[in-house]
């Protein structure tokens, strides 16, 4: 089945530490998303990439890395630098850039202390 | 900069009756707005989106209706079912897709 796989669905780490998370498609769209969902906040846009090799920043970059190598891949380096990183972090996709929905992942937990 | 506003935070409804979130939107040159649906735990899902040469479009039991003047477009859902029960999530613009706050939409028996 095609779709979009995000792991782990938990993580947690230690306050200075950077953190990685996953995202893979096999949905073979060009568009990637990084979104975080804080309680109340609804989904503020983190990164998003239309081709490989290729990204630009959303509302909430600062604190955050990506890197678009492959088509199938857009992980997302949560660094030291961000804040307040404890939160429910969303990747997604889509076939292109005009009218095509988002599919998203299932989501990362992350948590950090 | 961009902004869309969603309301309301929560909304409940009996079931059976019909439930209408509405969004207002700032960006004049946003052109497709989806709405999503979510679950608790997972990621959004798609249930209609619309683009703006469009005033209306209806699936089943659920519509969308949009505005282009006021810069607002609402969500109805009629007949509403325990199953629909979640959050609810509008969103605009077409290449960075904003999505509002959420609507926690609780259907009771």
């Amino acid at each position: 089945d095609g779709g979009i796989t995000q792991s782990p669905k938990y993580l947690f780490r230690k306050e200075g530490q950077n953190v990685t998370l996953s995202c893979e498609q096999n949905l073979n769209h060009d568009a990637m998303y990084w979104y975080r969902q804080d309680p109340g906040q609804g989904l503020r846009l983190i990164y998003y990439s239309q081709i490989v090799n290729d990204f630009q920043k959303g509302d909430i970059a600062e604190g955050y890395s990506v890197s678009r190598e492959k088509k199938e891949s857009f992980p997302l380096t949560v660094t030291s630098a961000q804040k307040n990183p404890t939160a429910f972090y969303l990747c997604a996709s889509r076939i292109g850039l005009e009218y095509s929905p988002l599919h998203f992942g299932n989501g990362t937990r992350l948590t950090v202390t | 900069g961009e902004n869309v506003e969603q309301h309301p935070s929560t909304l409940s409804v009996q079931e059976g009756d019909s439930a209408v979130i509405k969004c207002t939107y700032s960006d004049s040159a946003s052109n497709y707005f989806p709405w999503y649906k979510q679950e608790l735990g997972k990621g959004p899902q798609l249930i209609i989106d619309i683009r703006s040469n469009v005033g209306e479009k209806k699936d089943q039991r659920i519509a969308v209706t949009l505005n282009k003047t006021a810069k607002h477009f609402s969500l109805h859902i009629t007949e509403t079912q325990p199953e629909d029960s979640a959050v609810y999530f509008c969103a605009a613009r077409d290449d960075k897709i904003i999505f509002g706050k959420g609507t926690r939409l609780h259907i009771l028996p």
